[in-house]
């Protein structure tokens, strides 16, 4: 069955290095998301990502954060500076259709730790 | 705005037990639902989903059923198993200017032998 991969499954870093998070979505998919969750938080949306430019991201989406799909597979999101506040679970999903009653298939997340 | 409010937990039953997961919701429409499960050491998953007034979603047991006169989504299984124990999340989807998915806080289930 096809899955949302994501890489490395723990990561840590110190606070004001650059992080890459890496994600393969699923192959016919078209639509992809970024969410985290802080320990014992809500799961939130980050930003979604449709041909090649962001369709719509949230507040918390500012300046330090960044997605690129730099080939025809990966879906990667950058932190240029982590703060402490950035320590999270990050999950990736995509979807093949944006529609309200289409599910988005999601990774396995990728937890963020910033000392 | 659109919201999703869980039953806190964490809950613990016994195996065969009924289960219960409350879920409400706020919403400027009528938005798609879902519920996510999420096992240890694993990604969300699709459990199942309503995209309109009156649907039941199921699946391994597990039912919802899409209640717009009093904008719920409660999350049932008639007998749990250990297997079952996982953070279980509720969530909207709506076509509007946000169409991004909208999570509960999810609700840790502990099922015991």
């Amino acid at each position: 069955e096809p899955e949302v991969t994501q890489t490395p499954s723990h990561q840590v870093t110190q606070m004001g290095q650059e992080v890459i998070l890496r994600c393969v979505p699923i192959s016919n998919h078209l639509y992809f998301y970024w969410y985290r969750q802080i320990l014992g938080q809500k799961v939130e949306f980050l930003v979604s990502f449709y041909n090649n430019e962001i369709s719509e991201k949230s507040e918390i989406f500012d300046d330090q954060f960044s997605v690129e799909r730099p080939d025809g597979s990966n879906f990667t999101l950058k932190i240029r500076s982590t703060k402490l506040e950035d320590s999270a679970m990050y999950f990736c999903a995509s979807s093949v259709r944006d529609r309200q009653n289409t599910e988005a298939f999601f990774g396995q997340g990728t937890r963020l730790t910033v000392v | 705005g659109n919201s999703v409010t869980q039953m806190e937990g964490p809950v613990t039953l016994s195996e065969e037990a009924f289960l219960t997961i409350n879920c409400t919701y706020t919403a400027t429409g009528y938005p798609s639902l879902f519920w996510y499960v999420q096992y240890p050491g694993e990604g969300l998953q699709l459990l199942l989903k309503a995209t309109k007034a009156d649907d039941k979603g199921s699946n391994k047991g597990f039912e919802a059923t899409y209640r717009k006169e009093t904008t719920s989504f409660h999350l049932e299984k008639g007998s749990v198993q250990v297997s079952d124990s996982a953070v279980y999340f509720c969530a909207l989807r709506f076509s509007g200017s946000a169409r991004q998915l909208t999570f509960g806080s999810g609700t840790q289930l502990t099922v015991l032998p």
